[in-house]
C-alpha cells in the first residue's frame, strides 16, 4: 500500500507568491518523522524541512513551513515568496522507525514559479 | 566537511558490460541506501545497509548487487543482467535509530547505456 501520496503532478506559481504543496501519509504507527525535499535539476536532494509526529507546533524554516494536520494525516509544504530558484521537484518522505525504519516517499511535484 | 561523495557524476555502459558506482560518507552514519529514479518519477529503493558485511534487497533489487566492507562506503554494481540500466542513482545515509534523522545524500550518478 502507497505510504505516501502527492497528487499534483505539477503546480505553477507566480514570483513572490506562497505556494501549497500537498502530501498525505498512510501510518498507524504513533512515532514517524516526515521530511520534505527539494531536487533542482541538477539531481542533487536538498533537505528542507523535518516534522516529527510528536511536535506540537508545525515546523518552520525561513520561507518553507509544514502544515501538519494529524488527524487528516496530511503533511502540506507552504513555500511562501516563492522565488525563481524555487522551481525544482518536491519530494515529501515518511520515515517508520517499526518495521524496518525504512523510508518511504511519494512522487513528487514539479513546481514552476513564473516571473 | 562532513557528506556524502559519489562518483562519477555520469558514467556509459557498453551493453554485457558491469559497472559500479561508488558511494563514500564521513558522517559516522550507520545506514547506507541506493536509490534509482527514472525521469520524472519518484525514488525506487534498490539496496540498503544497517550495518558493515550486511546489507537487504529493497523493491528494485535484480541486476544490482552491492558490499558492505567499511561502514564509510556503500558501492553498487549495475550488472549485465540489469535490462534496462539507464538512470539517475542516487546514494543516502542516514543514522539508524529513531525518527529525527532524515537522509544524507549524494550528487547522484548518471547511467546511461551505450
Amino acid at each position: 500500500a502507497q505510504k505516501i501520496t502527492q497528487t499534483q503532478p505539477g503546480m505553477f506559481v507566480q514570483e513572490k507568491e506562497a505556494v501549497t504543496l500537498d502530501c498525505t501519509y498512510d501510518t498507524s504507527d504513533q512515532s514517524y518523522g516526515l521530511f520534505w525535499y527539494k531536487q533542482p535539476s541538477s539531481g542533487e536532494m536538498i533537505f528542507l524541512i523535518y516534522q516529527g509526529s510528536y511536535d506540537e507546533q508545525n515546523a518552520t524554516e525561513g520561507r518553507y513551513s509544514l502544515n501538519f494536520q494529524k488527524a487528516r494525516k496530511s503533511a502540506n509544504l507552504v513555500i511562501s515568496a516563492s522565488q525563481l530558484g524555487d522551481s525544482a521537484m518536491y519530494f515529501c518522505a515518511m520515515r517508520i522507525p517499526a518495521g524496518g525504519n525504512q523510508f518511504y516517499f511519494g512522487t513528487g511535484t514539479s513546481l514552476t514559479v513564473i516571473p | 566537511d562532513g557528506g556524502i561523495t559519489q562518483s562519477p557524476k555520469y558514467l556509459f555502459r557498453k551493453e554485457g558490460q558491469n559497472v559500479t558506482l561508488s558511494c563514500e560518507q564521513n558522517l559516522n552514519h550507520d545506514a547506507m541506501y541506493w536509490y534509482r529514479q527514472d525521469p520524472g518519477q519518484g525514488l525506487r529503493l534498490i539496496y540498503y545497509s544497517q550495518i558493515v558485511n550486511d546489507f537487504q534487497k529493497g523493491d528494485i533489487a535484480e541486476g544490482y548487487s552491492v558490499s558492505r566492507e567499511k561502514k564509510e562506503s556503500f558501492p553498487l554494481t549495475v550488472t549485465s543482467a540489469q535490462k534496462n540500466p539507464t538512470a539517475f542513482y542516487l546514494c543516502a545515509s542516514t543514522r539508524w535509530a529513531g525518527p529525527l534523522y532524515g537522509y544524507t545524500f549524494g550528487s547522484g550518478t548518471r547511467l546511461t547505456v551505450v
